[in-house]
């Protein structure tokens, strides 16, 4: 059964960096892509970015000044680098994996709010 | 950016009934198109995808239909755990992959 995880601070200053990771069970990090969504409180979704097995990604235009997504395949689990935060930042983080070759997502981790503030 | 927008906002529905939401994409999106459904503190659940294949383990009362701009998603006999956000995602012209701004999917 594939299982995501997120996991980092709850809070963030502004103008600081954000930093989560996502561990992954029941699948391998090297077999499938993976993506970070994101959903501030009371609105709609947000995709982020993808990587790929190779290390490659695809990133959000709007945010990829920000962003850098990382694989770690010894820990099975990938992060997400989003600088400069703002409030506008704050929102709940999800990984998920994408599904096969289609840029869907099958699988979700629960999801972990992150709120941006002094 | 393929912007996509979902109506109603609120759709007040009692269960039995039949829900039929919409979705259109700002240009055409061909069948690239998925549903989700979201409940109060959960993550996201595939439903469909390619406008009309529904995700393994969904229910045969949830549907989809459409191409190109215009899209539906129809649950045939409201069940007590249909009640929920639901929203559509592009993944024809990207990056960047969008989604809708989401159905809320009310007991009437």
């Amino acid at each position: 059964q594939v299982q995501l995880q997120e996991s980092g601070p709850g809070l963030v200053k502004p103008s600081e960096t954000l930093s989560l990771t996502c561990n992954i069970s029941g699948a391998s990090i090297s077999s499938h892509y993976w993506s970070w969504i994101r959903q501030p409180p009371g609105e709609g979704l947000e995709w982020i970015g993808y990587i790929y097995n190779s290390g490659n990604t695809n990133y959000n235009p709007s945010l990829k000044s920000r962003v850098t997504i990382s694989l770690d395949t010894s820990k099975n689990q990938f992060s997400l680098k989003l600088i400069s935060v703002t409030a506008a930042d704050t929102a709940v983080y999800y990984c998920a994996r994408r599904a096969g070759s289609t840029p869907i997502f099958d699988y979700w981790g629960q999801g972990t709010l992150v709120t941006v503030s002094s | 950016e393929i912007v996509m927008t979902q109506s109603p906002a609120t759709l007040s529905v009692s269960p039995g009934e039949r829900a039929t939401l919409s979705c259109r994409a700002s240009q055409s999106v061909s069948s690239n198109l998925a549903w989700y459904q979201q409940k109060p503190g959960q993550a996201p659940r595939l439903l469909i995808y390619g406008a009309s294949t529904r995700a393994t383990g969904i229910p045969a009362r949830f549907s989809g239909s459409g191409s190109g701009t215009e899209f539906t998603l129809t649950i045939s006999s409201l069940q007590s755990e249909d009640f929920a956000i639901y929203y559509c995602q592009q993944y024809n012209n990207w990056p960047p992959l969008t989604f809708g701004g989401g159905t809320k999917v009310e007991i009437k």
